[in-house]
């Protein structure tokens, strides 16, 4: 199975709003609605931030947002804020029942 | 709340096997998919496989032939080997879970550092 697409880095100035892209294929993210997004600070564990495509666990900040078209997941983040600063991954679940993640993006507010 | 804590030898020879435990606390361990993830340093995440409650399991198809999981529901444990490990198998090793609830990794070990040395 091959990684999901992410765009290596992204940036933005705080109080803008930011969208990392993650494509894969009609067997994985456009072949259902189960992407997830993580939010990894340095030497973190990564954190659940938006699962089912747009869905936000209990205490993720309504600034973060997910939407999903054809085989290309979407994260947004509005309002940045310095915290906001990490790497996020995608991940999404495949035909053959495995998860696969995306190459993660480094995040940068300017 | 629910915790996962990893623990296993932080250094493993060439060709040996890295043998990695997951214990869970404050939570049950039955109805979830329990997961591993590693992440080589500098690198991105990568998908290893899971064990449900029931024993069942699937791997990553790129790691299949080396990977073996395993649970004990009575201990509340999980565990992960990888035979025949190289260089290429350092990384910190996540111990996580898979909820139907969510379909997402939904809490997640702090993570172990396994370095193949020679």
């Amino acid at each position: 199975q091959s990684a999901l697409t992410q765009p290596a880095s992204v940036s933005g100035s705080p109080g803008q709003s930011i969208t990392i892209s993650c494509t894969g294929t009609r067997s994985d993210v456009g072949g259902y609605n189960y992407v997830s997004w993580y939010q990894q600070h340095p030497g973190k564990a990564p954190k659940l931030m938006i699962y089912d495509v747009s869905n936000r666990p209990s205490g993720v900040s309504n600034r973060f947002s997910g939407s999903k078209s054809g085989n290309t997941a979407s994260l947004t983040i509005s309002g940045l804020q310095a915290e906001d600063e990490a790497d996020y991954y995608c991940s999404s679940y495949t035909t053959s029942s495995t998860r696969v993640f995306g190459g993660g993006t480094k995040l940068t507010v300017l | 709340q629910v915790q996962l804590q990893e623990s296993g030898p932080g250094l493993v020879k060439p060709s040996e096997t890295l043998s990695l435990t997951c214990t869970v606390s404050g939570g049950s361990i039955s109805d979830y998919y329990w997961t591993w993830i590693r992440q080589p340093p500098g690198k991105g995440l990568e998908w290893i496989g899971y064990i449900y409650d029931s024993g069942n399991t699937n791997y990553n198809p790129s790691l299949t032939s080396r990977v073996t999981m395993s649970v004990d529901t009575s201990k509340k444990q999980f565990s992960l080997r990888l035979s025949s490990v190289t260089a290429a198998d350092t990384a910190v090793y996540y111990c996580a879970r898979d909820s139907p609830m969510t379909d997402a990794f939904d809490i997640w070990g702090q993570g172990t550092m396994v370095t193949v040395y020679s």
